[in-house]
C-alpha cells in the first residue's frame, strides 16, 4: 500500500541555518503531497502542497518540489527561526481516496536553538 | 477562517469505561477524520466519514465506533477503554481546494486510561 517515509528527528539547528528534511512516498497512483506542521500543544496546519510532479508548493520560507522520478518531497528553509520549532509531517493523499485521506510519515521534530 | 473543535484538550479515564470525543466543524464539509497520534508512529487513521451517517473503517479502527447524526459533528467512541488507548485524538474536516483535499485540524484529545 501506499506509505510515507520522513528522516528521524529529533533535528537541532541554530539560528538561520539551513533547513532540509527529507521525505520519500510510495504511491501506486498520482498522489498530492502535503507538508504539515504541529506547534507545541497544537492541532496540525497546512504548511505548503504540490498536486503534481515538479510543483513547488511554498509558504512562510518553507519550500518543497514534487520529484516523481526520485518519489522525494524533501522540505526545505533558508534560514530557520526559534519559531520554527515544531514537529513536521510529510503526507500524501490519493485521489481515488474518497475525501482526501490521508497517509503520514512519522513527523521529524526540529528544534531551533538561538 | 475553518474552526474544528474538539470537546476537551486532556481526558483521563479508567480502563473498561466509555467513553466519547466529540469534534465539531462550523464551515459544512462533507469529510471528517479520526486519528490518533502516537511517538514514532505519526498519525494514524480511525475512522473516516464522507456525509451524514456514513463511515469508513481506517487503518485502526479495532476498539472504536464513530457516529455522525449530524453534518457539522463527528464522535469517536471507545466502548470499553483500555491502557493501550492512551494516546493524542486528532479530529479533521477537509474540503476541496486547488487541485487537492485539505484537511484542517482541531487542538487534539489527549486521552490517559489508567
Amino acid at each position: 500500500g501506499d506509505s510515507v517515509t520522513q528522516m528521524e528527528g529529533p533535528v537541532t539547528l541554530s539560528e538561520e541555518a539551513f533547513l532540509t528534511i527529507n521525505c520519500t512516498y510510495t504511491a501506486t497512483g498520482y498522489p498530492s503531497l502535503f507538508w504539515y506542521v504541529q506547534y507545541p500543544g497544537e492541532g496540525l496546519q497546512l504548511l505548503l502542497k504540490a498536486t503534481k510532479a515538479d510543483d513547488k508548493g511554498s509558504n512562510k520560507g518553507f519550500e518543497a518540489t514534487y520529484r516523481k522520478e526520485t518519489t522525494s518531497f524533501h522540505l526545505e528553509k533558508g534560514s530557520v527561526q526559534v519559531s520554527d520549532s515544531a514537529v513536521y509531517f510529510c503526507a500524501l493523499s490519493d485521489f481515488r481516496n474518497q475525501g482526501g485521506k490521508l497517509i503520514f510519515g512519522q513527523g521529524t521534530e526540529l528544534s531551533v536553538k538561538p | 477562517d475553518v474552526k474544528v473543535t474538539q470537546s476537551s484538550r486532556y481526558l483521563v479515564k479508567r480502563t473498561g469505561e466509555k467513553v466519547f470525543l466529540e469534534c465539531v466543524q462550523d464551515m459544512d464539509h462533507e469529510n471528517m477524520f479520526w486519528y490518533r497520534q502516537d511517538p514514532g508512529l505519526g498519525l494514524r487513521l480511525i475512522y473516516f466519514s464522507y456525509d451524514v451517517k456514513m463511515k469508513e473503517k481506517g487503518d485502526i479502527p479495532e476498539g472504536y465506533s464513530v457516529s455522525r447524526e449530524k453534518k457539522e459533528r463527528f464522535s469517536l467512541i471507545l466502548e470499553s477503554a483500555s491502557t493501550n488507548q492512551t494516546s493524542m485524538y486528532l479530529c479533521a474536516s477537509s474540503l476541496w481546494a486547488g487541485g487537492s483535499y485539505e484537511q484542517y485540524f482541531g487542538p487534539g484529545t489527549r486521552l490517559t486510561v489508567t
